[in-house]
């Protein structure tokens, strides 16, 4: 089942945080995190597993809350590069296939 | 990270004929390959999972005789698009899986039916 992303879409200036959301219906073993640009393929930021663990990537990081199955990616101090579309991808039993969400489409500017 | 390579990177082609699409993993050697359709500005939809040495695992929907999946290699895994129609065009990105789970996608290849 798809998880929830949120919010949908989320322009930023300079400098500004944001937090984007993923919530499943589903209990999960692991979280991954994407970023998309425009015509590109996905990049993968981190993987997060089930333990409630938080980390971070340069000022990208992200907490794991396995037992409300709820993922955030935090983005601090952004910059003009961070613009792009997030994806979350969950993981349920470990080695499935991702199943990923529909997208936090995020713009940040000067 | 992890580099994948896909090829071509865009293909354009007349209805009725087949495209074959090449995804490599260049530095590692992935077991487990994923194919995935992407529409503008839609997330990634799984269509298929591509394992060395074994038949792939298609998702619900997807035809198998249409969209045709090899994995001959550890570092090779082929995607046919058989007698394409010009709703086949979109998106196809192929991802391989790291030791931890993790995926690393190609660069994509942007299919045009005309």
């Amino acid at each position: 089942q798809q998880p929830v992303q949120s919010p949908q879409a989320v322009i930023l200036r300079e400098g500004e945080d944001a937090v984007i959301n993923c919530s499943s219906s589903k209990a999960l073993y692991s979280v991954h995190w994407y970023r998309q640009k425009h015509g590109e393929a996905p990049v993968f930021l981190m993987i997060l597993l089930k333990g409630g663990e938080q980390k971070g990537h340069e000022k990208i990081s992200a907490s794991f809350n396995e037992k409300k199955q709820q993922s955030s990616l935090y983005l601090t101090a952004s910059q003009l590069s961070y613009s792009g579309t997030y994806f979350c991808g969950t993981d349920s039993l470990g080695n499935t296939p991702l199943v990923f969400g529909k997208g936090t489409r995020l713009s940040v500017i000067a | 990270g992890a580099v994948v390579s896909q090829h071509p990177s865009r293909v354009i082609c007349k209805s009725g004929t087949s495209v074959k699409i090449e995804c490599r993993s260049l530095d590692f050697q992935a077991t487990t390959m994923f194919w995935y359709r992407q529409f503008p500005k839609q997330s990634l939809m799984l269509m298929a999972t591509s394992n060395e040495g074994s038949k792939a695992t298609y998702e619900q929907g997807v035809e198998k005789d249409k969209f045709l999946i090899n994995h001959a290699s550890l570092t090779l895994s082929t995607l046919t698009v058989t007698s394409a129609h010009p709703e086949d065009s979109s998106f196809y990105i192929c991802s391989a899986r790291g030791t931890r789970g993790e995926q690393y996608f190609g660069p994509g290849t942007r299919l045009t039916v005309t």
